[in-house]
């Protein structure tokens, strides 16, 4: 089975902290990608990265950055958390071309 | 960019009656079309998925249907029942090694017994 993990469940900051959200998969997934999914708005797009040390923005990266400098870790980082940031985040992981991709439990971040 | 439209928002239907969520998608060269469940408090997990060469696919009591032409497609569940109960999303994805997918609004699906 194809386990995706991320390292937090649920995470409070205050506006202004750096958070840091980590995703885990162990399939050796090629893509991997960070949503965050809102009620009404479905799930949107922040990042995707397809390689080691590889990123592409996706539909909405402003106020985000991330980091893949392993394989099977992928990493969102908010620099400056603001309370429009609060929000479930999922971590997805899929192969190459259109296949299956296989999401986190996710990471709600509350930021007050 | 691709723009994924999804309908209804929200559904109710009685155990054993039929539920169909429709989506219209933007890009013609969209090639790939999965459908995810969220059940509450849960991940999504891929339930079904239909690739442009295909009119029509079927696992048991849920089916897809795509009209490229007209660039939508459909998903349909027959016999609901309450374990139904879930968020579905529908996207696409023009495929490539990106693997990239828009996705849907999502529709809320309540089976009452």
């Amino acid at each position: 089975d194809v386990k995706v993990t991320q390292s937090s469940r649920y995470l409070v900051k205050r506006t202004g902290e750096k958070v840091f959200l980590e995703c885990v998969q162990d399939m050796d997934h090629e893509n991997m990608f960070w949503y965050r999914q809102d009620p009404g708005l479905g799930l949107r797009l922040i990042y995707f990265s397809y390689d080691v040390k590889m990123k592409e923005k996706g539909d909405i990266p402003e106020g985000y950055s991330v980091s893949r400098e392993k394989k099977e870790r992928f990493s969102l980082i908010l620099e400056s958390a603001s309370t429009n940031q609060t929000s479930m985040y999922l971590c997805a992981s899929s192969t190459g071309g259109a296949k299956t991709q296989y999401f986190g439990p996710g990471t709600r971040l509350l930021v007050l | 960019g691709e723009n994924v439209e999804q309908h209804p928002s929200t559904l109710s239907v009685q155990e054993g009656d039929s539920a169909v969520i429709k989506c219209t998608y933007s890009d013609s060269a969209s090639n790939y079309f999965p459908w995810y469940k969220q059940e509450l408090g849960k991940r999504p997990q891929l339930i079904i998925d239909i690739r442009s060469n295909v009119g029509e696919k079927k696992d048991q009591r849920i089916a897809v249907t795509l009209n490229k032409t007209a660039k939508h497609f459909s998903l349909h569940i027959t016999e609901t029942q309450p374990e139904d109960s879930a968020v579905y999303f529908c996207a696409a994805s023009t495929g490539g090694g990106y693997n990239k997918l828009i996705f849907g609004a999502g529709t809320r699906l309540a089976v009452h017994p």
